[in-house]
Formats: structure tokens, sequence, C-alpha cells
């Protein structure tokens, strides 16, 4: 069956840097374009970012825009996003989502990310 | 960039009943807007894609409809599992979601 598996969270202080990760599994990996959704605590979904299947292009929400980079490895069925300068408000559950013709239509369970200091 | 609003922003309503929410995008998206359900302490899940096709193995008592600005949102006879906060999506451009209506008893 289709798995997504998000890793890589924790606590940060501001101004830090982590990576998460998603490994997939259950479908091909390649086939498909890969999201980031968020959701700060107590409140609602947020789009982060979106890389296409084949990692030609790539676009971020505007609040993190020039801090957050995502990427792929279709040779090891891993989604990652590279979160540098982090800051109060990127406080949030992350979760990777799978992409079809831009409906998300299967989810991870979620990572924490809580930057704190 | 395209902001989704949703109405109500929560609901009560009794098992049994019929609920509707409305998604309104602040540009024609055609029919590129889903629906999300998402359980406390849950990921979301889609429910329905293109403003009415509904994903595969989701109750047909869940309907979507609408084109352009204006969807809805429809459950029909109220369950107790459907206790939730569901969220509208365009995927028009680029990616944007609306902010929620949470359903509760």
């Amino acid at each position: 069956q289709v798995q997504l598996v998000e890793s890589g969270g924790g606590v940060v202080q501001p101004g830090r840097s982590l990576r998460l990760s998603c490994e997939v599994s259950g479908f091909t990996f390649p086939d498909y374009g890969m999201h980031w959704v968020r959701q700060a605590p107590g409140k609602g979904l947020e789009w982060v970012a979106v890389i296409w299947h084949d990692g030609s292009e790539k676009y971020y929400t505007d609040s993190v825009k020039g801090r957050f980079t995502i990427s792929r490895d279709n040779s090891r069925n891993t989604l990652y996003l590279q979160m540098n300068t982090l800051r109060v408000e990127d406080t949030a559950i992350y979760y990777c989502a799978r992409s079809a013709l831009g409906v998300f239509d299967q989810w991870g369970q979620g990572i924490l990310v809580s930057v704190s200091s | 960039d395209i902001q989704m609003t949703q109405s109500p922003s929560s609901l009560s309503a009794s098992i049994g009943d019929r609920v509707t929410i409305t998604c309104q995008a602040s540009q024609d998206i055609n029919n590129f807007l889903s629906w999300y359900q998402q359980r406390p302490g849950k990921a979301p899940k889609l429910l329905i894609h293109d403003s009415s096709n509904l994903e595969a193995g989701v109750p047909s008592r869940f309907s979507g409809s609408g084109s352009g600005t204006h969807f809805t949102f429809t459950i029909n006879s109220l369950q107790p599992e459907d206790i939730a906060t569901y969220y509208c999506q365009q995927y028009h451009d680029l990616f944007t979601f609306g902010p929620g209506t949470k359903v509760d008893l």
C-alpha cells in the first residue's frame, strides 16, 4: 500500500537549520509531483512547496522563499525539505503529500517542527 | 495570488442532518478545486477533486459542486465519523487552502 513517512523534525532555535525527509513506498515515485504542506498549532493547512516529478520545477509559498529548498532523490524514493534561517512562525506539523494533477491524494502522518529559543 | 474563503468557519449539527459548506475563490479557478477532511490529530484526506468528483472509497453522502469562483460541499445525513474540519483547496494557480470549516455535534 501507499506509504509516506516523514522524519527529521524536532526542536530547533531560531536562525538554525533543519532538513526533513519523506520516504515513500507503494507507488512509482518518479511519476508524481510532491509537496510539503504545514499546519501551525491550532491553525489551518498551508501549502509550502512543490517539486515536479522529475525535479525540473520547484515553487514555494512567499513566506519561505529564499529560506527553504525542496528536493528529491528518485533513486531513493525520498523527498526533502531543507529549512534554513528558521523562525518561530515556522513552528508546525509538516506533511509531505503526493500530487496527481494538483490534487493531494496521499499524505504522510506529519512531523513536528518546533522553533523556539 | 488566489485567496480562498470558506463559510461558515464552524457549525454544529445533529446526526442525520444535511451540512453545507461554501468556498469562494478570489478569481476564476474553473473547476480546479478539491475538498479534504481532517479528523483531529490526523492527516488530511482527499474527498473530492475537480469540484465534484468523489474520490474512490469515499461515501456517497459527500458531494461537491460549483465552478468559477463559488463552490459548495455537502454532507447528506451527517454521521458521527464525519466530525472533522473540512478544507477546500484550489490548484488552478499554484495551491491555496481555504481556512477550514469545523463540523461538530
